[in-house]
């Protein structure tokens, strides 16, 4: 299985910064790296496919870049519905699996 | 635009077999080259995919539960079900059902269902 370990597992900011979330393959996985938000009793949401593309009515804000085995979703300016858990999923291949999430805390 | 609703008890006995359904609403089942997946959520932890499968027939399964997992799809209802076999408290979750779509050469889940909680308990 492709392990994928994100960084930080939590992390404080404040409204306006700019905010980076980095994920790590086990093993190469090119660009078959998905970014999702989720926020608390609801399901996630898409953000980013293929590592750097935007999904259809996501901010522009959100970006993903990366490829291999290391991967960044970036926030350029953090606006108060932000404030969330992140995973990055790989779809390389099966079984797919999600790194173990970053919670984005309001400092 | 389609929706995802999640559908069964939510609360099982231990050893008993979880059987949940996914209604699809707003775009057909069938629809070509569409993944149809199940995932489940362990209370404050993250995402666990289960399994998926196209419509047609063709279904991958998580190795780490694939004795115990089936999926089956009815076109007939738009729906597609998950059953979990020989449950255990380790099992309680909220479980998710969503669609895979391809975005050229790559597959992204698109569209969650809400969930639907899962307790495991006698």
């Amino acid at each position: 299985d492709v392990q994928m370990t994100q960084s930080p597992s939590s992390l404080s900011a404040s409204v306006g910064d700019r905010v980076t979330i980095t994920c790590r393959a086990s093993q190469s996985i090119s660009n078959y790296l998905n970014w999702y938000q989720q926020k608390p009793g609801k399901a996630p949401k898409l953000l980013i496919y293929a590592a750097s593309s935007l999904q259809s009515g996501v901010p522009s804000r959100f970006s993903g870049s990366g490829s291999g085995t290391d991967f960044t979703l970036t926030i350029s300016s953090l606006q108060p519905e932000d404030f969330a858990t992140y995973y990055c999923q790989q779809s390389y291949n099966t079984p797919i699996t999600f790194g173990q999430g970053t919670r984005l805390e309001i400092k | 635009q389609v929706q995802l609703q999640e559908s069964g008890p939510g609360l099982v006995k231990p050893s008993q077999t979880l059987s949940l359904t996914c209604t699809v609403s707003g775009g057909s089942l069938s629809s070509g080259g569409d993944f149809w997946t199940w995932i489940r959520q362990h209370p404050g932890k993250g995402l666990e995919w289960i399994a998926y499968t196209y419509y047609g027939g063709t279904t991958y399964y998580n190795p780490s539960l694939k004795s115990r997992i089936t999926i089956s799809v009815d076109t007939s209802r738009n729906q597609f079900s998950l059953n979990l076999t020989a449950v255990t408290a380790a099992d309680t979750a909220v479980f998710y059902c969503a669609r895979g779509r391809w975005f050229g050469n790559h597959v992204g889940l698109d569209v969650w269902g809400q969930g639907t909680t899962v307790t495991v308990s006698s």
